[in-house]
């Protein structure tokens, strides 16, 4: 079946760290790729997303890109700031298929001054 | 937009107790989600609708849940009789071509 995988967390960096969390997926279609990030008390938001083969998405300082080749969608950011604590989720979408998303388990991300 | 709203935000219950959260979807998205998430088992999909109609029930627990979609903006999700293991935050989601916006939450606690 549908599967994503992202890297097991938490995740500790200093302020202005470079981040990567990884995310591999497995589809039986073509997916649309999204990462949403959940902040402390709230509700998930879309961070970015990608909707074909080597699209790269990109929003608040953060991006990754589609590689249909290595079935990857990594997230990451040049230089992080204590804002961006939070947990982030990859998740797909089957563009041909039910309109669910299939999530990650989520990484927690803590950024300390 | 005033995007997903859900009510309460939070609930209190006893044990036993009947309990409704209530999602009104974004004007125009034409599918609705309900999800569960804990610390121990993360995010989970409870029940989806596509134009009020249910597609998906599979991720609801047990028959204790249950979930209507009367109109297209509005759904509710009961729990009856509810159980301190029912304690979670319990989203709602709605989308129009793939993409989910999710509203706030509502955070259960069940004494």
């Amino acid at each position: 079946g549908d599967s994503v995988t992202q890297m097991e967390g938490p995740v500790t960096l200093s302020e202005e760290a470079f981040l990567t969390i990884n995310c591999t997926y497995t589809a039986t279609g073509y997916p649309s790729l999204f990462w949403y990030v959940q902040y402390p008390g709230e509700g998930l938001q879309l961070l970015l997303k990608a909707t074909k083969a080597d699209d790269k998405g990109s929003n608040k300082g953060f991006e990754a890109t589609y590689r249909k080749e290595t079935t990857s969608f990594h997230l990451e950011k040049g230089s992080v700031q204590v804002s961006d604590s939070a947990v982030y989720f990859c998740a797909l979408i089957l563009i041909q298929g039910a309109q669910k998303l299939v999530f990650g388990q989520g990484t927690r991300l803590t950024i300390n001054p | 937009d005033a995007g997903v709203i859900q009510s309460p935000r939070h609930e209190v219950t006893e044990m036993g107790q009947e309990v409704t959260l209530r999602c009104k979807p974004i004007s125009g998205h034409d599918y609705l989600f309900w999800y569960r998430q804990t610390m121990m088992r993360g995010l989970e999909l409870l029940i989806y609708f596509n134009n009020n109609v249910p597609i998906d029930d599979s991720g609801m627990p047990e028959d204790r849940f249950s979930a209507k979609m009367p109109n297209a903006s509005f759904s509710t999700l009961k729990i009856q009789p509810s159980e301190p293991r029912d304690s979670a935050v319990y989203f709602c989601a709605s989308s129009f071509r793939g993409e989910q916006f999710f509203g706030p939450g509502t955070r259960l606690t069940v004494l």
